[in-house]
């Protein structure tokens, strides 16, 4: 099945650019999405990426998808204070067509 | 974007009584859902998927009988957990799979069993 691993922590000074990375086994996954979370809440969806695809920018956000390395990223432009939360990366699993998510990424901003 | 709605987003239950979670899909049809859960500070584990008009398909280790999952219509999914346990606690968050495969989350249902 799919394996999705994300590093757990990220901390970045308000006006800075932020960098999610994730990383995932099944080269077959044709959705791969970010989710965001803040406490207590359930999951945003921001974005997601096509496999026959390298790049998606949506505002302040940019997708770059490196398929044969099988690495996914996040880069969120100008972080401000109210993007400290959670951020899952998931995929979707073509067998079950279900996401299998990351461990999350916990991203705080600092002012 | 599409919305999903969760009922209720709290709820305290005594052991042993069994409490109900709906998952609605508010502005589409979904003929999948899925049902997750996440323990604090932890990613989401699949618990199962929900196809309307049809049995749900439950993750190894899930037990079917004590999740109870109804897909009666193609914008309602409900999670049933009978004769809940103090270890049934916990966050359960159910989705709904849109056009292109774009999947959204409702905003979760936090279970207390006391």
């Amino acid at each position: 099945g799919e394996d999705v691993e994300q590093s757990l922590f990220l901390s970045v000074r308000e006006g800075d650019s932020s960098v999610i990375n994730c990383t995932y086994t099944d080269s077959s996954s044709t959705y791969l999405y970010w989710y965001k979370q803040e406490p207590g809440a359930g999951l945003q969806l921001l974005t997601y990426i096509f496999s026959n695809m390298d790049m998606k920018q949506d505002q302040r956000l940019t997708v770059l998808l490196n398929k044969k390395d099988k690495h996914l990223s996040l880069r969120i432009a100008d972080t401000q204070t109210g993007d400290s939360a959670i951020y899952f990366c998931a995929a979707m699993d073509t067998g079950r067509r279900a996401l299998t998510f990351g461990s999350g990424t916990r991203l705080q901003v600092q002012p | 974007g599409a919305v999903v709605s969760q009922h209720p987003s709290w709820v305290i239950c005594k052991s042993g009584t069994s409490v109900k979670i709906e998952c609605r899909s508010l502005d589409f049809q979904a003929t999948t859902m899925f049902w997750y859960r996440q323990f604090p500070k932890q990613s989401l584990m699949l618990m199962a998927t929900s196809n309307e008009g049809s049995k749900a398909t439950y993750e190894q280790g899930v037990e079917k009988d004590k999740f109870l999952i109804n897909h009666a219509s193609l914008t309602l999914s409900t999670l049933t957990v009978t004769s809940a346990h103090p270890e049934d606690s916990s966050f359960y968050i159910c989705s709904a799979r849109a056009v292109r495969d774009t999947i959204y989350f409702g905003e979760g249902s936090w279970l207390t069993v006391v």
